[in-house]
């Protein structure tokens, strides 16, 4: 069964430090997400990016954010100069469309921040 | 903008017994998707069952289904006979047609033998 593969699992990073964290979304999906999940809190959307563009940010995604898809296959979210409370879990989504259909979701990324 | 709220933050349930999930929404969309995903310990996001707005007929997905009131703006889940594998953390989304999906801040179920 295809699936969503996000790398690392668990990143740790100091203060201050740029991060990349990567995905693969599933090879016909069209649209990619990247949500964010802070510890016993709810998930919240990042970014989703459609056509090799940003569709839709929402207000967490600022100038520290950026996402790519490099080649083919991966789709990567940077963020630079990373602070305490970026300490989060991140998942990747993907979708063949952009609405009523099931996004598939990574296994998600710890970043811890110290 | 949009909300979606989940008042349950914590539930509990004994196996084979039959549980309800709340969430209610805000929208003055009339072209909207709901979804209800399950985390379990894993972490891992897992759709659990969706439904279309413009469909009166309540979603139904083996043990789980769905009590979608339109005019209330609820959408609540009902797990039946429930097992101990159904013990997670459930979310609520919502989605605008054209939009990311947003969710409730989730209810954690036990379920008990």
């Amino acid at each position: 069964e295809p699936e969503v593969t996000q790398t690392p699992s668990h990143q740790v990073t100091q203060m201050g430090q740029e991060v990349i964290l990567r995905c693969v979304p599933i090879s016909n999906h069209l649209y990619f997400y990247w949500y964010r999940q802070i510890l016993g809190q709810k998930v919240e959307f990042l970014v989703s990016f459609y056509n090799n563009e940003i569709s839709e940010k929402s207000e967490i995604f600022d100038d520290q954010f950026s996402v790519e898809r490099p080649d083919g296959s991966n789709f990567t979210l940077k963020i630079r100069s990373t602070k305490l409370e970026d300490s989060a879990m991140y998942f990747c989504a993907s979708s063949e469309l952009l609405q009523n259909t099931e996004a598939f979701f990574g296994q998600g990324t710890r970043l811890t921040v110290v | 903008a949009q909300t979606v709220t989940q008042s349950q933050p914590e539930m509990s349930v004994q196996e084979a017994e039959t549980v309800t999930l709340s969430c209610t929404y805000d929208t003055s969309e009339s072209d909207y998707y709901l979804f209800w995903y399950k985390q379990p310990p894993s972490r891992q996001m897992i759709l659990v069952i969706r439904q279309e707005a413009y469909k009166q007929q309540n979603a139904t997905e083996n043990r789980f289904s769905v009590n979608f009131q339109k005019a209330a703006k609820s959408f609540s889940l009902k797990i039946s006979d429930s097992q101990l594998g159904d013990a997670a953390m459930y979310f609520c989304a919502y989605q605008q047609a054209g939009t990311a999906l947003i969710f409730g801040k989730g209810t954690t179920l036990s379920v008990s033998s």
